[in-house]
């Protein structure tokens, strides 16, 4: 069976500091990968997404960046927080080249907190 | 003009009553509808999805499409304190496609016991 792992659950970062949380699925290869962010009370908002290793696509021009180094691995970062960063961070999979119907997997999410 | 519009709640029912839970979105091309759950501080987790006009039943839930009105809702029976929860409407333009999904705010839902 497939599963996702998300580290670390919890991280709590001074401005200016830089941001590294990874993500991790087992038990698939080429999924289709994501990360979101999910601020207090709000809804998700889709910050990149990878359709295979070293492929990545930007929705939200900001201080963020995402890599793929290895299949199953995605990895969000950032060279300099800003407090506009805290959130739920969750990253998410779906089989790839399947119909839409098949649902995204959601990971256990990051909860990042920038004082 | 917000793509996928869910009323925020928060939406309070007793125990055992029916829960209403409505999303509308934008783009009328738009193919697959789904709705998630999600309880305080966890991720969200698939309830149902629908792409055809009318009804789809799950057990207690219900999802209704009206693709003309644009319009999509999740009906909840006999809910249950442990329906309380925020669920999230989330719309697929194109179902094949990687990107996919856009979800709307979410509707926080409280069940009374």
């Amino acid at each position: 069976s497939q599963t996702i792992h998300q580290w670390p659950a919890t991280l709590v970062q001074p401005v200016g500091s830089p941001l590294s949380l990874e993500c991790t699925v087992e038990g698939t290869s080429n999924p289709n990968l994501y990360w979101y962010r999910q601020a207090a009370g709000r809804g998700l908002q889709l910050l990149f997404y990878s359709v295979g290793i070293g492929q990545i696509s930007s929705e939200v021009p900001q201080n963020l960046s995402a890599s793929r180094p290895q299949d199953r691995q995605f990895i969000l970062s950032s060279k300099k927080l800003l407090l506009s960063d805290s959130g739920f961070y969750l990253c998410a999979w779906r089989q790839a080249g399947t119909r839409g119907d098949n649902e995204q997997f959601f990971g256990p999410g990051t909860r990042l907190t920038v004082l | 003009q917000k793509e996928v519009e869910q009323n925020s709640g928060p939406l309070s029912v007793p125990e055992g009553a029916i829960a209403s839970l409505n999303c509308t979105y934008s783009d009328r091309g738009s193919q697959s509808f789904f709705w998630y759950r999600q309880y305080s501080g966890k991720s969200p987790e698939l309830i149902m999805f629908i792409y055809s006009n009318g009804d789809k039943e799950d057990g207690r839930f219900t999802a209704q499409l009206n693709k003309a009105s644009q319009y999509v809702s999740l009906l909840i029976r006999d809910s249950q304190p442990s329906d309380s929860a925020t669920y999230l409407c989330a719309v697929s333009l194109d179902p094949w496609a990687a990107r996919q999904l856009t979800f709307g705010s979410g509707t926080q839902l409280t069940v009374l016991p």
